[in-house]
Formats: structure tokens, C-alpha cells, sequence
């Protein structure tokens, strides 16, 4: 069974940073795309960004380009998004999800405010 | 950027009715269409991959079409467990941008 399991979510202040981490299990990691996708309070879904099977290729949606990036460790199976400068707007749900978006995880909250 | 239009943003609907949200891109993305189910509280489940596959485990009575620039998702006989919000996402070119999403009620 797939498996998806973000974790690292908390409250920060404005500016400040925080990593998000995402285990995989239950399939071929090292085969797959990953993504984020957050969702802010009471909104829709948004697409924030993408990271290729070896990590060679990385995609940003235009609002979190320079300060969030997405990275993959194979051996252990892990997704991460490092985030700094965070900001009130990005308070969400920060899902990962596999490539195709067959497979998401429960989510993390993260909460930027002073 | 591709943008996303779903419509409409909330559908007032019964046990039985056929239903049909649409979604238009801003330019052609062929058939990379995905659409998607949200229940409060939960993650999103993929419905309908490449504008017309079903993905595995999905009712038979959820159906996707269109190309190009349209699409459609259409419930041929809504369940109780169907009363969700619907998103549409575009996966041609990043980034990919989901729909406002439509919030299907009773």
C-alpha cells in the first residue's frame, strides 16, 4: 500500500523558516515525480512545486520561487520542501503527493503568524 | 502560466441527478486533464487522469471528456458519498495550476 507522511508543520512568525519532510513507502520512490500542493484555509488547492526522479529537474509556482526549495533523498525514501521567508500567505495544508497525484498524503499545517 | 477556469464555484444537486462541472484552460493542454475529488478535512482523490481515463477504484459513473482548451467531469447519478468539492487540474506545462474548485450540495 502506498503510503505518504508529511511531517514538520508548526506555527513560525513571519520571516522565519521551516522544512517540511514527507516519508514514502509502498512503492518505488526513486521512479517517481513528487510534488507539493497547499491548500490555505477555507481555499483551493495550489500547485507549489515538483522535483524529478534523480533531483536533477525542479519546478516552483511564481510565489514561492527564491525562498522554498524542493529536494529528495532516494536512499530513504524522503521528500522535503524547505521554506524560508515564510509569510502570512502561506499559512496552509502542505500536501506531498506522488507523480500522476495518485497518491497524496494527510497533510501538514503550517501557520505563519506573528 | 495556463490558467484554470472551473464553473460553476457551487452546484446545488440531488441523489439521482446527472451532474456536470466544466473547466477551461487559457490555451490548448490537449488531453493533460486531471480532475479531482475533495472531502472537508481530507486529501484530494485523483477521479479522471489525461481528461478521460478513470483512475483505478473510481465509480464507472464518473466520466471526464474534452480536449484542447474544454473539459468536462460529468456524475451520471449522484451517491450521498459524491456531495464533495471538485477541482480541475491542468498537467501540460508548469506550473499546474488546479480550478477554483466547485462545491457540489444537496
Amino acid at each position: 500500500e502506498v503510503q505518504l507522511v508529511e511531517s514538520g508543520g508548526g506555527l513560525v512568525q513571519p520571516g522565519e523558516s521551516l522544512r517540511l519532510s514527507c516519508a514514502a513507502s509502498g512503492f518505488t520512490f526513486s521512479r517517481s515525480y513528487m510534488s507539493w500542493v497547499r491548500q490555505a484555509p477555507g481555499k483551493g488547492l495550489e500547485w507549489v512545486a515538483n522535483i524529478k526522479q534523480d533531483g536533477s529537474e525542479k519546478y516552483y509556482v511564481d510565489s514561492v520561487k527564491g525562498r522554498f526549495t524542493i529536494s529528495r533523498d532516494n536512499a530513504k525514501n524522503s521528500l522535503f520542501l524547505q521554506m524560508s521567508s515564510l509569510r502570512a500567505e502561506d499559512t496552509a495544508v502542505y500536501y506531498c503527493t506522488t507523480g500522476g497525484y495518485r497518491a497524496w498524503g494527510q497533510g501538514t499545517l503550517v501557520t505563519v503568524s506573528s | 502560466d495556463i490558467q484554470m477556469t472551473q464553473s460553476p464555484s457551487s452546484l446545488s444537486a440531488s441523489v439521482g441527478d446527472r451532474v456536470t462541472i466544466t473547466c477551461r484552460a487559457s490555451q490548448s493542454i490537449f488531453n493533460f486533464l486531471n480532475w479531482y475529488q475533495q472531502k472537508p478535512g481530507k486529501a484530494p482523490k485523483l477521479l479522471i487522469f489525461d481528461a478521460s481515463n478513470l483512475q483505478s477504484g473510481v465509480p464507472s459513473r464518473f466520466s471526464g471528456s474534452g480536449s484542447g482548451t474544454d473539459f468536462t467531469l460529468t456524475i451520471s447519478s449522484l451517491q450521498p458519498e459524491d456531495f464533495a468539492t471538485y477541482y480541475c487540474q491542468q498537467s501540460y506545462r508548469t506550473p499546474y495550476p488546479f480550478g477554483q474548485g466547485t462545491k457540489l450540495e444537496i
